[in-house]
């Protein structure tokens, strides 16, 4: 059965400052990768996936991250943090079943941004 | 583009009573829609899996008779909450993805339901 463990439930950062959340996943194969973003109250906003190929993959909002298969790790990255980045993110792992891409999430790591 | 929405946005209704939450795909075909539970301050909980056309296949432990999914459509989901109960009260959200080659799920705003 696939997993994912986000370790940092809250994390505090400075405006400015990079920022760096960690993910490790359990999967038996090949993973399909998600960062999904949260702001209260609202659904989940795709930041950037994985599926093959170059291991870093750019996304939106000038998030990064990086696929280690060795560390079974996908790290999301960003080199300067904003305000507005404050929000619930969610690693997930998908597997297809189905014909569907089913997700495991993680638990979620919390981000502040001190001003 | 890929573009969910849900309506309501937020719901409350009596104990007893039912409830439907809609979720739509906006700009795109939704052959597959997930719907999933969430819990305050909690991660997303898988509740169901519904393909156009098929019947749901339902996670472990969600009863199927009370969470009803109907995706008659391919941009359109609905979840019934029947004979609802406080603790059926939640946040819930569904998602849906197109059968384009490792199509990602795109998720909408997400629906609040309180029971009183």
């Amino acid at each position: 059965a696939q997993s994912v463990t986000q370790p940092d439930i809250h994390i505090t950062v400075s405006e400015g400052a990079s920022l760096e959340l960690r993910c490790n996943y359990s999967y038996g194969a090949t993973p399909y990768l998600f960062w999904y973003v949260q702001s209260p109250g609202q659904g989940l906003q795709l930041l950037l996936k994985y599926f093959s190929g170059d291991t870093l993959v750019q996304g939106i909002k000038g998030f990064e991250a990086e696929f280690k298969r060795s560390q079974s790790s996908f790290n999301l990255r960003k080199p300067s943090v904003h305000w507005s980045d404050a929000a619930e993110y969610f690693c997930a792992v998908g597997a297809i079943t189905g014909g569907g891409n089913k997700l495991t999430f993680g638990t979620g790591t919390q981000l502040k941004v001190e001003l | 583009g890929a573009v969910v929405s849900q309506h309501p946005s937020w719901v409350i209704c009596k104990s007893g009573t039912s409830v439907k939450i809609e979720c739509r795909s906006l700009d795109f075909q939704a052959t597959t829609m997930f719907w999933y539970r969430q819990f305050p301050k909690q991660s997303l909980m898988l509740m169901a899996t519904s393909n156009e056309g098929s019947k749901a296949t339902y996670e472990q432990g969600v009863e199927k008779d009370k969470f009803l999914i109907n995706h008659a459509s391919l941009t359109l989901s609905t979840l019934t909450v029947t004979s609802a109960h406080p603790e059926d009260s939640s946040f819930y959200i569904c998602s849906a993805m197109s059968n384009v080659w490792r199509s990602p799920q795109y998720f909408g705003p997400g629906t609040r339901l309180t029971v009183t």
